[in-house]
């Protein structure tokens, strides 16, 4: 099982329209856990960092669930511009990050 | 502007060279990291460092060599041992392990010719 999965998509949405991504974990010790977006042929960069609470930045809402190892990113109100492959990442100890392979979103006008 | 600098941004190598990949930091952090990207994909850990003259082997550093002599540089020598090395290579630094952003630089797309 890999350390950090997360399904591949594409996920093609009409602008406007609301969706989800889940990314699972199989080290129960994670401390830490971010999501990052990149842009084709960019460096990643962070979007949000993920908090027991849960935390939300205007459209973007993340959320850890610590009982089934996972982390989710709500985004809301698609827009064209958050076309883009959204990668999770877990910290298990206190220096490795480990990045999933990234989800592919493609918001259509 | 604090940043981190990786240079080249496009590297050709021919089959049996070495080639290094520089990565510069002037953020003041205490680690620093290398992944691979093959397309499709997501980053893969090749190594990482903690501190100046310590380092640790990801999941796929066969093939590839480092150094971290000095706080702001942690390059990656790409060896002829790697036997796929055509990838985007991607440069990291954190703050404080495990609870802080990673930086990335932008990246070096090398090729094999």
């Amino acid at each position: 099982r890999k350390e950090v999965e997360q399904d591949p998509g594409p996920f093609n949405v009409p602008e406007g329209a609301t969706v989800a991504f889940n990314c699972t974990y199989s080290n129960s010790a994670s401390q830490s856990f971010f999501w990052y977006r990149q842009d084709c042929r960019k460096e990643p960069k962070l979007l949000m960092s993920v908090y027991s609470s849960g935390n939300e930045d205007g459209r973007f809402t993340a959320q850890l669930n610590r009982a089934s190892q996972y982390i989710s990113l709500l985004i809301r109100d698609s827009k064209l511009s958050d076309s883009a492959t959204y990668l999770c990442v877990v910290s298990p100890l206190g220096y490795k990050y480990i990045f999933g392979t990234g989800t592919r979103l493609k918001v259509l006008a | 502007d604090g940043g981190i600098t990786q240079s080249p941004k496009y590297l050709f190598r021919k089959e049996g060279q070495n080639v290094t990949l520089s990565c510069e930091q002037n953020l003041n952090h205490d680690a620093m990291y290398w992944y691979r990207q093959d397309p499709g994909q997501g980053l893969r850990l090749i190594y990482y460092s903690q501190i100046v003259n310590d380092f640790q082997k990801g999941d796929i550093a066969e093939g590839y060599s480092v150094s971290r002599e000095k706080k702001e540089s942690f390059p990656l020598t790409v060896t002829s041992a790697q036997k796929n090395p055509t990838a985007f290579y991607l440069c990291a630094s954190i703050d404080s392990g495990g609870w802080s952003e990673a930086f990335f630089g932008q990246g070096t797309r090398l090729t094999v010719v």
